[in-house]
């Protein structure tokens, strides 16, 4: 079965500082992967995909194969960063997410 | 454009009682899914739909849990009975290539059962 491992429920940091949101995947084959993010009062949406490796708002995740990892990284936090993050992985079915990390970026 | 639409977006019932929720896809978006997202927990896919037809619903409780999507387009969730932990929220997304596009997801439909 897919699953998708993010080991940290919570992970703050000051304005600033380097931040790393770590996910790990299970599927076996190609997978996809994705980040999602939910802000505060908003709904979920998408953050960025590895297909497309492209930096958005600052985040880049790039996808190791070989640790079946697909971390999240912004070299400077912003307290506008602060959310929900979840990792996604599409394989033979649908989207399945991790159960989510919460950035909180104190100032 | 106009996003996912829910409805609607908090419910409280007692356990044994039924609730349904409904959702408007997207205009053009083929593929609609149905996540259940537990407190502290991420969503978990309970049913795909392609168009009116079923992709996936191994994970929907089909005991107690039905969906259709008449059609093509809007989709409505149905719980009947509900029990204590059916309580969470119920988002519908919806996409236009299916799992490997990006999903758009509706504001969710908060359930709590007493």
């Amino acid at each position: 079965a897919q699953r998708v491992t993010q080991p940290e429920k919570l992970l703050s940091v000051f304005k600033g500082a380097p931040v790393e949101l770590k996910c790990n995947y299970s599927y076996s084959g190609s997978p996809e992967l994705f980040w999602y993010v939910q802000y505060s009062r908003q709904r979920l949406q998408l953050l960025l995909r590895h297909i497309s490796r492209e930096s958005i708002k600052g985040f880049t995740a790039d996808l190791n194969k070989g640790e079946t990892s697909f971390h999240l990284k912004k070299p400077f936090a912003q307290e506008e960063d602060s959310a929900m993050y979840y990792c996604a992985q599409s394989g033979r079915r649908a989207l399945t997410f991790g159960s989510g990390t919460r950035l909180q970026v104190q100032p | 454009e106009a996003g996912v639409a829910q409805s609607p977006r908090y419910k409280i019932i007692e356990k044994r009682q039924s609730v349904a929720f409904w959702c408007n896809p997207i205009s053009g978006h083929a593929t609609l899914y149905w996540y259940q997202q537990i407190l502290g927990q991420g969503p978990k896919l309970l049913i795909q739909f392609q168009n009116n037809g079923v992709v996936d619903d191994s994970q929907l409780p089909k005991d107690r849990f039905s969906a259709e999507r008449l059609k093509g387009v809007d989709s409505t969730l149905k719980i009947q009975p509900a029990k204590l932990e059916d309580s969470a929220v119920y988002l519908c997304a919806s996409s236009l290539m299916g799992s490997t596009g990006e999903l758009f997801f509706g504001e969710g439909s908060r359930l709590t059962v007493l």
